[in-house]
């Protein structure tokens, strides 16, 4: 399986900040990498497809990058309903596999 | 737009076997997989398998000997059966489309939109 491990883990921030999450993948996955954003008692919420496309209807103050095995999500001037909890997932192989998580949280 | 709802038991007693429906509004059943995705009480995201309209299925090897989909095409529903439960498979399980992962030369891929989620527990 491929594995994907997410720094931090925890994050502390403030309204205004720039964070970057990073998400590293143990063999090469081309593109093939999503982030989500999970809020505790809701789904996840597909954020970026395809390492670095935005989907339709999230902010553009989220970004994300990287191919291969390196991947990053930045989110530029973070806003009150950013703090959530952040998962890469890589669908280049079966059994599609996430990133641990990494908790976004207010400062 | 399309929206998934879901439904099933949600406690169990160890050895029983957890059973879940998802329903799916607003879409073509027949143009995408739909999968399963669990997740532990404050853990990860675990995927389980997927399934599509004719019922081709590909499960995550880790649970392969008692996990089982099913679909219903004509009311646009796939069901989970994941047998011979224990404590370790509580979590909060959830239903989604999955996108292709290329469509007209585009790399999509990923999981949207998702279920509400369900909370299973396994306790005796």
């Amino acid at each position: 399986d491929i594995q994907l491990t997410q720094s931090p883990s925890f994050l502390s921030a403030s309204v205004g900040d720039r964070v970057t999450i990073t998400c590293r993948a143990s063999q090469g996955i081309s593109t093939y990498l999503a982030w989500y954003q999970q809020k505790p008692g809701q789904a996840p919420k597909l954020l970026i497809y395809a390492a670095s496309t935005l989907q339709s209807g999230v902010p553009s103050r989220f970004s994300g990058g990287g191919s291969g095995t390196e991947f990053t999500l930045t989110i530029i001037s973070l806003q009150p309903e950013d703090f959530a909890t952040y998962y890469c997932q890589q669908f280049s192989t079966y059994p599609w596999t996430f990133g641990q998580g990494t908790k976004v949280e207010i400062k | 737009q399309v929206r998934l709802q879901q439904w099933g038991a949600g406690l169990l007693k160890p050895s029983e076997t957890l059973s879940l429906t998802c329903a799916v509004y607003g879409d073509s059943f027949s143009n995408y997989y739909w999968g399963w995705i669990r997740q532990a009480p404050g853990k990860g995201l675990e995927w389980l398998g997927e399934i599509n309209h004719s019922g081709s299925t590909v499960y995550n090897p880790s649970l392969k000997s008692r996990i089982t989909m099913s679909v219903d095409t004509s009311k646009s529903h796939f069901s989970l059966r994941l047998n011979s439960v224990t404590a370790a498979d509580t979590a909060v399980y959830f239903c989604a489309r999955v996108r292709p992962i290329m469509r007209l030369g585009e790399l999509l891929g990923g999981f949207d939109p998702w279920g509400q989620g369900t909370l299973v527990t396994v306790s005796s």
